[in-house]
């Protein structure tokens, strides 16, 4: 099966604008979870899809949002960028079931 | 919510020598733990988990313990290679869902 892919792979934006990113899961796998990875904060869990409901949620404001369709892609939307948000977003699927995550190769997004 | 510590978050060892990586975790309702091998520019990759109604895990060079107790659990690399050079992260599952809370990572060196 293709792995978990991620679009775009790099992003540069300015502070105030919006930027969507996308995930593709492997096939079959309905959960969804994204992460931010900062070099101070390792990673931090976003939120967490499963099924086009999300059902897990981390301590990001509100600016962070994600769905999910049904064909388990997910996208997650940051609004009103700020600097801090440059970081790796990476995202990652599990088969229902079964508990190992398997991590996309990230999109890098740099905020300037 | 879960909160994950790890240590120590460098770690140089010689090439042959043993790597020990240790979490702790905060809620007593989580039942497994992998841990993640991220390699420079790379998305993290499985290495290795364990499920708390076991006390340890074994896959050749590589082993987990967890005490459910103490609410920690260990990382043991024996006889380190150079391409064992990688930041590793333990982390836990959270309350629901198949989400993970992870810990800060360990970058470890392996010199020849």
């Amino acid at each position: 099966k293709a792995g978990v892919t991620q679009t775009p792979r790099y992003l540069i934006k300015t502070r105030g604008q919006q930027v969507t990113l996308s995930c593709s899961p492997i096939s079959g796998h309905r959960s969804v979870s994204w992460y931010q990875q900062t070099p101070g904060q390792g990673l931090q869990f976003l939120f967490e899809y499963f099924s086009e409901t999300q059902r897990n949620k981390g301590n990001f404001p509100g600016r962070f949002s994600g769905r999910q369709f049904s064909n388990s892609r997910s996208e997650m939307n940051v609004s009103t960028l700020e600097l801090g948000d440059s970081a790796l977003y990476l995202c990652a699927s599990s088969d229902a079931g079964l508990e190992t995550q398997y991590f996309g190769p990230g999109t890098r997004l740099l905020v300037l | 919510g879960e909160n994950v510590e790890q240590h120590p978050s460098t770690l140089s060892v010689q090439e042959g020598d043993s790597a020990v990586i240790k979490c702790t975790y905060s809620d007593s309702a989580s039942n497994y733990f992998p841990w993640y091998k991220q390699e420079l520019g790379k998305r993290p990759q499985l290495i290795i988990d364990i499920r708390s109604n076991v006390g340890e895990k074994k896959d050749q060079r590589i082993a987990v313990t967890l005490n459910k107790t103490a609410k920690h659990f260990s990382l043991h690399i024996t006889e380190t290679q150079p391409e064992d050079s990688a930041v590793y992260f333990c982390a836990a599952r959270r309350n629901s869902g198949y989400a993970l809370n992870f810990g800060k990572g360990t970058s470890l060196l392996v010199t020849p």
